[in-house]
């Protein structure tokens, strides 16, 4: 199973919105509304920010949101925050029943 | 406190194995999907391994499949990886996560896995 793409980087200034996108295939993202999203700042474990496409976990901010189209998954973070600044790798479930992640991408707040 | 702490890592050489455990409290382990994910150093999440609530049910990345083995007792709310014939290239943090079938909601710090002569 190969790994989702994603752009090594992202970057922009606080207030802003960034776009994170990830890219699969038909025997994953593309089948399935099983894509997630997670946030890992620098030194510590991954958060879980967005499941099942869209949806957000309890307690993190409405500035995050997911969509699909397709085989590309997307994350848009909203009104950027210096604390946002983090890892973010996106996963789908695939046709294999298993979990594939995203390459991750670095997001920079300028 | 939901939490998830794992430990069993540390230095193998090549070929050899170790068990690694996830102890979980503040949650009822046994109604949840869990998850093992690895991180090569300075790389990206991995995924490798989940059971289901019950432990009915295993799944493996092709990386691993018939060299670990995925394990649960929900008695002792404990996760288990045992890991067997290790490359150099399963050196990595190594994370156990709850969740449900495709997503991971509660992750622990880690453990450290290096296999090295």
């Amino acid at each position: 199973q190969s790994a989702l793409t994603q752009p090594p980087s992202v970057s922009g200034s606080p207030g802003q919105s960034v776009t994170i996108s990830c890219t699969g295939t038909s025997s994953d993202i593309g089948s399935y509304n099983r894509v997630s999203w997670y946030q890992q700042p620098p030194g510590t474990a991954p958060k879980l920010m967005i499941f099942e496409v869209s949806n957000r976990p309890s307690g993190v901010p409405d500035r995050f949101s997911g969509s699909k189209s397709g085989n590309t998954a997307s994350l848009t973070i909203s009104g950027l925050q210096a604390e946002d600044e983090a890892d973010y790798y996106c996963s789908s479930y695939t046709s294999s029943n298993t979990l594939v992640f995203g390459g991750g991408t670095k997001l920079t707040v300028l | 406190e939901v939490q998830l702490v794992e430990s069993g890592g540390g230095l193998v050489q090549p070929g050899g194995s170790l068990r690694l455990s996830c102890a979980a409290s503040g949650f009822t382990f046994s109604s949840y999907w869990m998850h093992w994910v690895r991180q090569a150093p300075g790389k990206g999440l991995v995924w490798v391994s989940r059971i289901n609530s019950d432990g009915s049910s295993t799944y493996y990345a092709d990386s691993v499949k018939g060299r670990f083995t995925i394990s649960r007792d929900n008695a002792k709310n404990t996760l288990y990886l045992q890991m067997n014939s290790l490359r150099a290239e399963d050196t990595a943090v190594f994370y156990c996560a709850r969740g449900a079938k495709a997503y991971m909601d509660v992750w622990g710090k880690g453990t450290t896995v290096t296999v090295s002569s």
